[in-house]
């Protein structure tokens, strides 16, 4: 099976602008979810979901969206980039209780 | 109190010993463990997850889980260069039936000398 895919891999935007970044879950998997990981805090959870709907969502301001497409593709938009958004967005994909990470999009707000 | 916590390390050990890694979580609601390996530059891979208390092994690791104790640990036996990297222990609280929500500790750098 073909693992998580996540693009672009790697993006530069300056601040204000906005950033749609996409996820392919494995194959038959229906849960998503999205991550955020800086050197300062870690691996924080952005939000999840499961059939089109956010079943949960972190402590993150509303410029962190998200949504879910019926093939079960996860896209995640930050608006207003703000310097503090540089980070490695990791999308993971469920079965079960195990979550399985995709490579990551860098993001690098100028 | 942070809801998990590990040693940030480094924890260096010599090629061939057994490492020991550490984790206390803070919710005692707790269902679910895992342990991720990350090199440097690189995603988050599943390693190990263990949901009942006692030890769980697979190949030269083995997860072990206290709930009474809120303590996670994970022990590689035969460490190799190749295990050096960040490991990161992730707990899930359940919460409403999501289970997409992991809290993560801020992870231990294992470096294992030749």
């Amino acid at each position: 099976k073909a693992g998580v895919t996540q693009t672009p891999r790697y993006l530069i935007k300056t601040r204000g602008q906005q950033v749609t970044l996409s996820c392919s879950p494995i194959s038959g998997h229906r849960s998503v979810s999205w991550y955020q990981q800086t050197p300062g805090q870690g691996l924080q959870f952005l939000f999840e979901y499961f059939s089109e709907t956010q079943r949960n969502k972190g402590n993150f301001p509303g410029r962190f969206s998200g949504r879910q497409f019926s093939n079960s593709r996860s896209e995640m938009n930050v608006s207003t980039l703000e310097l503090g958004d540089s980070a490695l967005y990791l999308c993971a994909s469920r079965q079960g209780a195990e979550q399985y990470f995709g490579p990551g999009t860098r993001l690098t707000v100028t | 109190q942070k809801e998990v916590e590990q040693n940030s390390g480094p924890l260096s050990v010599p090629e061939g010993a057994i490492a020991s890694l550490n984790c206390t979580y803070s919710d005692r609601g707790s269902q679910s463990f895992f342990w991720y390996r990350q090199y440097s530059g690189k995603s988050p891979e599943l390693i190990m997850s263990i949901y009942s208390n006692g030890d769980k092994e697979d190949g030269r690791f083995t997860a072990q889980l206290n709930k009474a104790s809120q303590y996670v640990s994970l022990l590689i036996r035969d460490s190799q260069p190749s295990d050096s990297a960040t490991y990161l222990c992730a707990v899930n609280r359940n919460y409403g039936g999501s289970q997409g929500n992991l809290i993560f500790g801020k992870g231990t750098k294992l470096s294992v000398k030749p």
